[in-house]
């Protein structure tokens, strides 16, 4: 069975940056679309899909509130997914979630267990 | 945006009573493939979430069978059969036919 396993989250103050990775095995990384997701810790921890990107990078979507702030970038020969995040706002408190698949044909069936990222001055 | 809209947002049942959660979306999820693009998530406390369900009625690889999806257009459910102590958790609905939106969730627990 696949896994992933996210790193890089913490405390920045707004305005800042971070670089979160999320390191694939067990499965095929260079085959499969990658998605983000984050869920707000409260209140009612709603989930919010952030953007994905292609096998081979080429191509990339994003959800409108993170438009021109994050970017999403892979390396297949190291299995690896990253979500670089600029001019980081309270609002985007959440545990970030990478996960496999795109969405429509493609389903999310792989998860990993989360990076905490905190935005506070 | 599509909104998603479950109900209900808390779901106490009894250990092999059935349950039931509501899905609806603000545009119909059929796509002229034929397949509707609602998918179910549950996520366990503590966890993080994880597919039941794809294209309304597909079951996840390992899910029991006494789970089941349902529903065409903007109208889905889904439904447990006999409800076991290790369903407790929150159910969310997804849209995948657009930009993916996820329902509010429901939170499933044991009586």
């Amino acid at each position: 069975e696949g896994q992933l396993v996210e790193s890089g989250g913490g405390l920045v103050q707004p305005g800042g940056s971070l670089r979160l990775s999320c390191a694939a095995s067990r499965f095929s990384f260079s085959t499969s679309w990658m998605s983000w997701v984050r869920q707000t810790q409260a209140p009612g921890k709603r989930l919010e899909w952030l953007g994905n990107i292609k096998q081979d990078g080429s191509q990339k979507n994003y959800v409108d509130s993170v438009k021109g702030r994050f970017t999403i970038s892979r390396d297949n020969a190291k299995n690896s997914l990253f979500l670089q995040m600029n001019n980081l706002r309270a609002e985007d408190t959440a545990l970030y979630y990478c996960a496999r698949g795109a969405f429509g044909d493609s389903v999310f069936d792989i998860w990993g267990q989360g990076t905490m990222v905190t935005v506070s001055s | 945006e599509i909104v998603m809209t479950q109900s209900p947002l808390s779901l106490p049942v009894t250990p092999g009573e059935p349950a039931s959660i509501s899905c609806r979306s603000s545009q119909s999820l059929l796509h002229n493939n034929g397949y509707n693009y609602l998918d179910w998530y549950r996520q366990k406390p503590g966890q993080s979430p994880q597919l039941l369900i794809y294209s309304a009625s597909t079951r996840a690889s390992g899910v029991p069978d006494r789970f089941s999806g349902s529903g065409s257009g903007t109208d889905f459910t889904l439904r447990i059969s006999r409800v076991e102590a290790e369903d407790v958790g929150v159910y969310y609905c997804m849209q995948g036919l657009q930009t993916p939106t996820f329902g509010q969730g429901t939170r499933l627990d044991i009586k």
